[in-house]
């Protein structure tokens, strides 16, 4: 059982459009929600991260939308330039608990010009 | 500031050939550690964490180990290679305890293909 899923393997978009990346999880007790990208041979660098006491983070052209009723959240990137061409990974854990950030399978996300 | 340092960068073993992997953080005491493994185009999965010198927990057996003999060091290894242990090895390290135990700042990985 996929306990956090991305709903798209690919996304493409254009230079200038929002990409919008969706995730879902199962466990209810996920209350913290950090974004990974990943570009090609190197390891994934944490992006933006939200917790679940918020529906909203925003930093620069990055902004997480929570919803915790529905268990989803999504990653909207304004603005989109054709260096965010990279894998964009979910992933969530439980604050107290340690050594359980368990990631989605990823979106790779195109950035046209 | 803190840096993780990863080797080797890359290998290539045979099958059933032995492996050492390490990792290295630097500017932290006492963090959290992990090892994820990472398939080509694949998903993130942890293999091991450690939270003290000594003390490794095990997520999943891929006929794996891993130790950490010094606070400021995890390695990886096996004794027997197989073909489904090729792939994208990451260390990662968090800070220990509190909020910040669940963010993990990863290396730059070891990319190793088993023939």
């Amino acid at each position: 059982q996929q306990q956090v899923r991305q709903s798209s393997q690919s996304l493409t978009v254009w230079e200038g459009e929002t990409a919008i990346l969706n995730c879902s999880y199962e466990n209810s007790a996920f209350d913290y929600f950090p974004w990974y990208q990943q570009f090609p041979g190197e390891g994934p660098a944490l992006l933006i991260a939200i917790r679940s006491v918020s529906d909203k983070k925003e930093d620069g052209r990055f902004t997480i939308f929570f919803n915790k009723r529905e268990k989803n959240l999504s990653l909207h990137i304004k603005d989109s330039q054709p260096g965010d061409s990279a894998t964009y990974f979910c992933a969530a854990s439980v604050t107290q608990v340690v050594g359980q950030l368990t990631f989605g399978r990823g979106t790779r996300l195109q950035v046209y010009a | 500031a803190q840096t993780i340092h990863q080797w080797p960068v890359a290998e290539i073993k045979a099958v059933g050939s032995p492996l050492s992997l390490g990792c290295t953080i630097k500017g932290k005491s006492s963090p959290n550690l992990y090892w994820y493994w990472q398939a080509t185009g694949g998903t993130l999965q942890q293999l091991f964490y450690s939270i003290t010198v000594g003390q490794v927990e095990s997520v999943v057996q891929l006929n794996l180990s891993a130790s950490r003999p010094k606070d400021d060091q995890f390695i990886l290894s096996t004794e027997k290679l197989l073909l489904s242990h090729s792939g994208f090895y990451l260390c990662a390290w968090s800070l220990w305890g509190g909020a910040g135990q669940n963010t993990l700042y990863f290396g730059a990985g070891t990319r190793l293909s088993v023939l």
